[in-house]
């Protein structure tokens, strides 16, 4: 089963707007990370947060950590059309001896 | 970006051909990954080595081997695809197991 679910699976929104994704995850976790991956090409690491961590800034990225709800959002703020992509939550659960396991991420579309 | 190169970039090959998909680093870290990226099911470890000649299995390895003779390389063969095969192979790179991972741009694979 899934480590990591996004939530939704896809979303669209218009420039300037925020973007909201969310994550949840069954295991008790070291850290969360999230990525970002763009249309054939490969993921790239946006943030990560670790579980002693409630919430982290990036830019204009915004992740937040409940270890009680086993859950994550990642809040991108004043979206761009460059902003288009799939967004992955990766987990490292105590039970996979830190690998990363990925959710099925979040399609982004911000529309100019 | 991460020094990160795969090859070959596409392949098409007949189902019980061998296949050998091959990743390679400039940025000398220790730790280096093997995912395959399918729909409904985001990225999944296939297999990852800690260390030249050190490697373990993640969670889909099953039909797959690897090997790591230099810390730059690492690659994995399919030693009698499947259709079953058919996916997107990504190879993944971090200094640490809990560090964050650097991707290539993937191998897209097609078995007939």
């Amino acid at each position: 089963s899934q480590q990591g679910e996004e939530d939704p699976q896809a979303l669209s929104i218009q420039e300037g707007e925020n973007a909201t994704m969310n994550c949840s995850y069954k295991t008790s976790i070291n850290n969360l990370q999230w990525y970002r991956q763009n249309s054939g090409r490969g993921l790239v690491h946006l943030i990560l947060i670790r579980s002693n961590e409630r919430e982290k800034h990036s830019g204009r990225l915004r992740v937040t950590l409940d270890t009680s709800k086993k859950s994550s959002s990642l809040l991108i703020t004043a979206s761009r059309a460059a902003d288009t992509a799939s967004y992955f939550c990766a987990s490292d659960g105590e039970t996979s001896g830190s690998r990363l396991t990925f959710g099925e991420g979040t399609q982004l579309t911000v529309n100019p | 970006d991460a020094g990160i190169t795969q090859s070959p970039r596409h392949k098409v090959t007949e189902t019980g051909t061998p296949v050998t998909l091959r990743c390679h680093q400039t940025e000398n870290h220790r730790y280096m990954y093997w995912y395959r990226q399918d729909p409904g099911h985001g990225l999944r470890l296939i297999h990852y080595s800690y260390g030249v000649k050190d490697t373990d299995k993640g969670e889909v390895s099953d039909g797959y081997s690897v090997s790591r003779s230099k810390t730059e390389d690492f690659l994995l063969t399919l030693e009698s695809a499947t259709s079953s095969q058919t996916s997107v192979y990504f190879c993944a790179i971090s200094r640490k197991l809990d560090q964050p991972q650097h991707f290539g741009d993937g191998t897209r694979l097609s078995i007939l």
